[in-house]
């Protein structure tokens, strides 16, 4: 069983269109990261929350990490054909990210 | 980034043979990691190492072994390579007081 569940496991839009993306937990994490990876390259790294309530805003991105530091979402607004890709969360249970442990993953695509 | 190349890019290999991945970095980074990454699971922890022979077991170890005698290098093996290994396979790097793990681009192995 993995310790963080993402939804919607895949996510088709159209340009222009607000979406939210959760990544669940039972589990309570020191930080958690949200990573964002292209067609045939690794993921790169957007944003690391590590407050309980904590909101980053990245442009149109916008991360919230849950009061109880257990989940997070991503919350993308007017959403452009640049966005899309596979969107992974991770959770580090200690401090320091030299362990993460990684979402199933969002697959979004944004239809121009 | 951290200088990340991955050996080969793409294997096609057959049941039951050994197969060994490589991950050089240049950056001189004291942890290395091996993912594998499926549809639906996101990515996985295979094994980390945390310093020259120093190596630990991730979630999804089995059927898997890797060593690390060099800051740079860090190889995994597969054994006996099974169908369930086919996979993409990522290697990251990460050292403290760097926000992100950082990854290469990924091999993407096919167990016939």
């Amino acid at each position: 069983t993995q310790l963080l569940e993402q939804s919607p496991q895949f996510l088709s839009i159209q340009e222009g269109e607000n979406l939210t993306v959760y990544c669940n937990s039972s589990s309570v994490f020191s930080s958690l990261q949200w990573y964002r990876q292209e067609p045939g390259e690794g993921p790169v790294l957007l944003v690391t929350v590590v407050t309980g309530g904590e909101v980053k805003k990245l442009k149109r991105l916008t991360f919230q990490f849950g009061d109880a530091r257990k989940d997070s979402s991503l919350h993308i607004t007017a959403a452009q054909p640049g966005d899309t890709g596979l969107y992974l969360c991770a959770g580090a249970m200690v401090r320091g990210n030299e362990k993460l442990t990684f979402g199933t993953g969002t697959r979004l695509t944004i239809i121009p | 980034d951290a200088g990340i190349t991955q050996s080969p890019r793409h294997k096609v290999t057959e049941t039951g043979t050994p197969v060994t991945l490589r991950c050089h970095q240049t950056e001189n980074h004291r942890y290395m990691y091996w993912y594998r990454q499926d549809p639906g699971h996101g990515l996985r922890l295979i094994h980390y190492s945390y310093g020259v022979k120093d190596t630990d077991k991730g979630e999804v170890s089995d059927g898997y072994s890797v060593s690390r005698s060099k800051t740079e290098d860090f190889l995994l093996t597969l054994e006996s390579a099974t169908s369930s290994q086919t996979s993409v396979y990522f290697c990251a790097t990460w050292t403290w007081g760097r926000e992100t793990q950082y990854f290469g681009p990924g091999t993407r192995l096919l167990v016939l």
